[in-house]
C-alpha cells in the first residue's frame, strides 16, 4: 500500500457520460497530481494540486476538471465522455508545492473503459 | 515536445542477463532523474534516482548510470529475474520543470 487512495479502481461508463474518479494523497502530502496513461502515450501529467489550488495544468482536455477540498483529497471529473478517454488514470502525492517533486507517491490508479 | 526520450520500448532479457534501459533529455535545468517501477495493475513506484553530481549510483541489482555531457542516463538491472518484468520509466525534473516521463520500456524477463 502506498498511502494513496484511489477510488473506485474499475468504471466502466457509455459515451457522453460524466464520471468523477477521488483521490486520497499519503498523510503529509499536500500536492496531488493526476496522470493519464495510454498504451501508446506513457504517462501524461493533466493537473496539479496544490493544498487546494491549481498550481500547473498539462495535457487537460477542456471537458476534464479537478479540486482539491480542504482534506486534501481530491478529484478529477471527466465529462462528455469519448472511447478515446478510455486510459488508466493515475494519482500521485508529493509534500513539493512544485511541480519538480523530488519523489511522486502514486496510487494504484483507477482503470476506465468508455464504450 | 518529449523532452525525455527512452529506448528501447519494449526488451526480453533471460534470467541472470542485464537489462539496460537508455534515457536521454535536452533541458539542461533537469538537475533529478528518477527511475520508476510499475507493475501490472499497480501504479508507478520509485525505484532509484540521481543527481547530475554523480555518474552512477547503485542500488542493489540496479544501478543508474549517467553522462552530463551526453544527457543521457540509463539503467541497467543486473542478475535479472522474473519478479524484474514491469515497466520501466525514468523522468526528468528540477528547478521550475514539471516532472517529464519516459514513454516507459516494459521489460519481460524470461527463465
Amino acid at each position: 500500500d502506498s498511502g494513496v487512495t484511489q477510488t473506485p479502481k474499475h468504471l466502466i461508463t457509455a459515451t457522453g457520460q460524466r464520471v468523477t474518479l477521488r483521490c486520497s494523497p499519503r498523510s503529509g502530502d499536500l500536492s496531488v497530481y493526476w496522470y493519464q496513461q495510454s498504451l501508446d502515450q506513457g504517462l501524461q501529467f493533466l493537473i496539479q494540486y496544490y493544498n487546494g489550488e491549481e498550481r500547473a495544468k498539462g495535457n487537460i482536455l477542456e471537458r476534464f476538471s479537478a479540486q482539491q477540498f480542504p482534506d486534501l483529497h481530491s478529484e478529477l471529473n471527466l465529462s462528455s465522455l469519448e472511447l478515446g478517454d478510455s486510459a488508466l488514470y493515475f494519482c500521485a502525492s508529493s509534500d513539493a508545492s512544485g511541480q519538480n517533486s523530488y519523489g511522486y507517491t502514486f496510487g494504484s490508479g483507477t482503470r476506465l473503459t468508455v464504450v | 515536445q518529449q523532452q525525455v526520450k527512452q529506448s528501447p520500448q519494449s526488451l526480453i532479457v533471460q534470467k541472470g542477463g542485464i537489462s539496460i534501459i537508455n534515457c536521454a533529455y535536452e533541458n539542461t535545468a533537469f538537475d533529478y532523474f528518477p527511475w520508476y517501477q510499475q507493475f501490472p495493475g499497480k501504479g508507478p513506484a520509485l525505484l532509484i534516482a540521481i543527481r547530475p553530481d554523480v555518474s552512477e549510483k547503485k542500488e542493489g541489482r540496479f544501478t543508474i548510470s549517467f553522462n552530463k555531457s551526453a544527457k543521457q542516463f540509463s539503467l541497467h538491472i543486473m542478475d535479472s529475474q522474473p519478479g524484474d518484468s514491469a515497466t520501466y520509466f525514468c523522468a526528468a525534473t528540477g528547478g521550475y520543470q514539471k516532472v517529464t516521463f519516459g514513454i516507459g520500456t516494459k521489460l519481460q524477463v524470461i527463465p
